[in-house]
């Protein structure tokens, strides 16, 4: 069975500070990652998945096969970073687009 | 334009009561999904319908009852509620089954007192 674990549950840094949230998986197959974000009073929504490998308001998130990582990363966090965070894991066969989401980190970034 | 919507988006109702949460797309999205994120915010898939049709049923009490009219809409029913169903419900929808970008609802918060 798939599980995504994401060790911190409250994440602070100022801004300016370079931020990594981490996310481990555990999946026998060949997993497709991705990062959900909640803002304040707005939708979980999707921010990156790592098959496209591209930076969404300055974020990028490598898999790591090896170490079964997808940590997201930012060089720089600004306040407007703030928000939930989820790591999810799709998974093929008879799950079939099946989401199974990470328990989540809430990042606070600081003036 | 709203793309994903459910009512009610609030829910206070007594343990023993029946509930139900609408949810429909207008997206034009063949799958549609019912998560429920418990009080330490873990989100996790309850079921998925693609086209009417139930693909994912996770390991969820019979009391609960998914209903889809037609692909636009997913409905959840709650029969005989307890305590520990307490939680906010997010709908969401994808373009089809295989299509990993999904489109959340605003969720519903449901109190069972």
């Amino acid at each position: 069975a798939q599980r995504v674990t994401q060790p911190e549950k409250l994440l602070s840094v100022f801004k300016g500070a370079p931020v990594e949230l981490k996310c481990n998986y555990s999946y026998s197959g060949s997993p497709e990652l991705f990062w959900y974000v909640q803002y304040s009073r707005q939708r979980l929504q999707l921010l990156l998945r790592h098959i496209s490998r591209e930076s969404i308001k300055g974020f990028t998130a490598d898999l790591n096969k090896g170490e079964t990582s997808f940590h997201l990363k930012k060089p720089f966090a600004q306040e407007e970073d703030s928000a939930m965070y989820y790591c999810a894991l799709s998974s093929g066969g008879t799950s079939y687009g099946k989401l199974t989401f990470g328990q989540g980190t809430i990042l606070t970034v600081h003036p | 334009d709203t793309a994903v919507s459910q009512t009610p988006k609030y829910l206070v109702t007594q343990m023993g009561n029946d509930k139900s949460i609408k949810c429909e797309q207008n997206l034009g999205h063949d799958t549609m999904y019912w998560y429920k994120q418990d009080s330490k915010k873990f989100l996790k898939i309850m079921f998925s319908y693609n086209n009417k049709e139930l693909i994912i049923n996770e390991t969820v009490p019979n009391r609960f009852s998914p209903k889809s009219p037609d692909k636009a809409h997913l409905n959840l029913h709650i029969n005989s509620l307890e305590l520990g169903d307490s939680a906010v419900y997010f709908c969401a929808s994808s373009q089809w089954q295989g299509s990993y970008e999904q489109y959340f609802g605003p969720g519903t918060r449901l109190t069972v007192t």
